[in-house]
């Protein structure tokens, strides 16, 4: 069975410029995650969608941060424009019962 | 609101020795606690969890004790590897049910020397 996947896995972006992210959970999995980790902070908790619904989307920094889930299957995090102190490694996570499974993470420079 | 802290890394200790990660939390009730590991190049593992008071969580190991008492998740391995270099989360869940979001300390990052 395949885990969960992340696109890319590195990306480096000029700042004001736009860079979307790309989460596959595991097939069948309703619980979809997205965490961020920025300068070596702790892992930062953004959104959490149950198929194609945001089910908690507390965390999200402010509004140049747009995450869809279209049909319930991946999930896209759009940053738009970018800014410097977006930097950070982007981690997803899917669930069907209590234990997260996740991603590789996107690791993503804006310069 | 809940929180976690983690003691400050990085942790270098040479092969076979005794490891301890602190790890205290801040939480309304009684939520259950997890240790991740990041491995170089991947992504996060559950390494152990522990979802009520007194309960040891255990694997390749590893332990740690959920402590009402102390708010403490400490984890512990008796002699470590080399193989066991990595960057280690302690979490707990926030949420009801089985589904919620995960909250995380900053991360110990531990090398093993040879």
């Amino acid at each position: 069975e395949a885990g969960v996947t992340q696109f890319p896995s590195h990306s480096v972006i000029e700042k004001g410029q736009t860079v979307t992210l790309r989460c596959d959970p595991i097939s069948g999995h309703d619980n979809l995650y997205w965490y961020r980790r920025v300068m070596g902070k702790e892992i930062k908790f953004l959104l959490h969608f149950v198929k194609e619904s945001k089910q908690d989307e507390s965390g999200m920094p402010n509004n140049r941060f747009l995450a869809e889930r279209t049909g319930g299957t991946y999930s896209t995090l759009k940053v738009q424009p970018a800014e410097l102190e977006d930097s950070g490694v982007y981690f997803c996570a899917s669930s069907q019962g209590f234990e997260q499974y996740f991603g590789p993470g996107t690791r993503l420079t804006v310069t | 609101g809940n929180s976690v802290t983690q003691m400050e890394g990085p942790v270098t200790l040479s092969e076979e020795a005794f490891l301890t990660i602190n790890c205290t939390y801040t939480a309304t009730g009684y939520p259950s606690l997890f240790w991740y590991v990041q491995y170089p190049g991947e992504g996060l593992q559950l390494l152990l969890k522990a979802t009520k008071a007194d309960d040891k969580g255990s694997n390749k190991g590893f332990e740690a004790t959920y402590r009402k008492e102390t708010t403490s998740f400490h984890l512990e391995k008796g002699s470590v590897q080399v193989s066991d270099s990595a960057v280690y989360f302690c979490a707990l869940h926030h949420g009801s049910g089985n589904t919620g979001k995960l909250i995380f300390g900053q991360g110990t990052t531990l090398q093993v020397k040879p």
